[in-house]
């Protein structure tokens, strides 16, 4: 068990430009859960799959953005025609539903808009 | 809908100093109750939980948080701080039941321990 990895760590992009992000949960997991972090604040939920298929989306998750998990195990974000609104810390969280299921974060993605 | 609000944003405190981090939650449901803990430059690690059971929890390193219902809060102490300590604290909800289990997170407490 190595973790929730995510890559990359940091991604500094142009205004305009299209960004996607990779998060490989902890391999036994079948919940998968995607938030954001801006400065100053807690981490907000995004949006949240179950095996492959994406049960609950935020309102924050606008259209410019789109998540999906096709074979159930790593999970991608993109965000299409970046904004300097979406400078923030992508984090991906994975757990294992049964109970209630503990979960467990990557180290997330650092996205700067220029 | 759940909502947390973590009144202090920065606790700034003495080594082997007490400190109490306070945390009160918002919710129609019964909810789960965490707090994580993010050390600089490393991500979000889970401290301690409730889910049901005695209401005071306790983590390995020392903490401790109590849940009050009828005061819907769940603040975390240490009685006695370390310099190792200082990071930043997340007191984060789930809805009991219904649920998905995705966390609404308070903004944080930058806890700041100085020798």
């Amino acid at each position: 068990d190595t973790g929730v990895s995510q890559d990359p760590r940091h991604k500094i992009t142009k205004r305009g430009q299209n960004v996607t992000f990779r998060c490989d949960p902890i391999s036994e997991h079948n919940r998968l859960y995607w938030y954001r972090q801006t400065l100053g604040q807690g981490p907000e939920f995004l949006t949240y799959f179950q095996n492959e298929a994406q049960l609950e989306k935020s309102r924050l998750l606008s259209d410019r953005f789109s998540a999906e998990r096709p074979k159930g195990s790593f999970s991608t974000l993109e965000i299409q025609r970046t904004e300097q609104g979406d400078s923030a810390m992508y984090l991906c969280a994975s757990s294992f539903a049964g109970g209630m299921d503990e979960q467990f974060f990557g180290p997330g993605t650092r996205l700067t808009v220029l | 809908a759940q909502s947390v609000t973590q009144l202090d944003s920065q606790v700034p405190v003495f080594e082997e100093a007490p400190v109490e981090l306070r945390c009160n939650y918002s919710s129609s449901v019964s909810v789960y109750l965490f707090w994580y803990v993010q050390y600089p430059n490393q991500g979000l690690q889970l401290l301690l939980k409730y889910l049901s059971g005695s209401t005071l929890v306790e983590s390995i390193n020392g903490f401790e948080a109590e849940f009050n219902k009828s005061q819907t809060s769940f603040h975390l102490r240490k009685p006695s701080v370390h310099i190792s300590d200082t990071a930043e604290y997340f007191c984060a909800v789930s809805a009991f039941r219904g649920s998905q289990g995705n966390l609404i997170f308070g903004k944080g407490t930058k806890l700041s321990v100085k020798p």
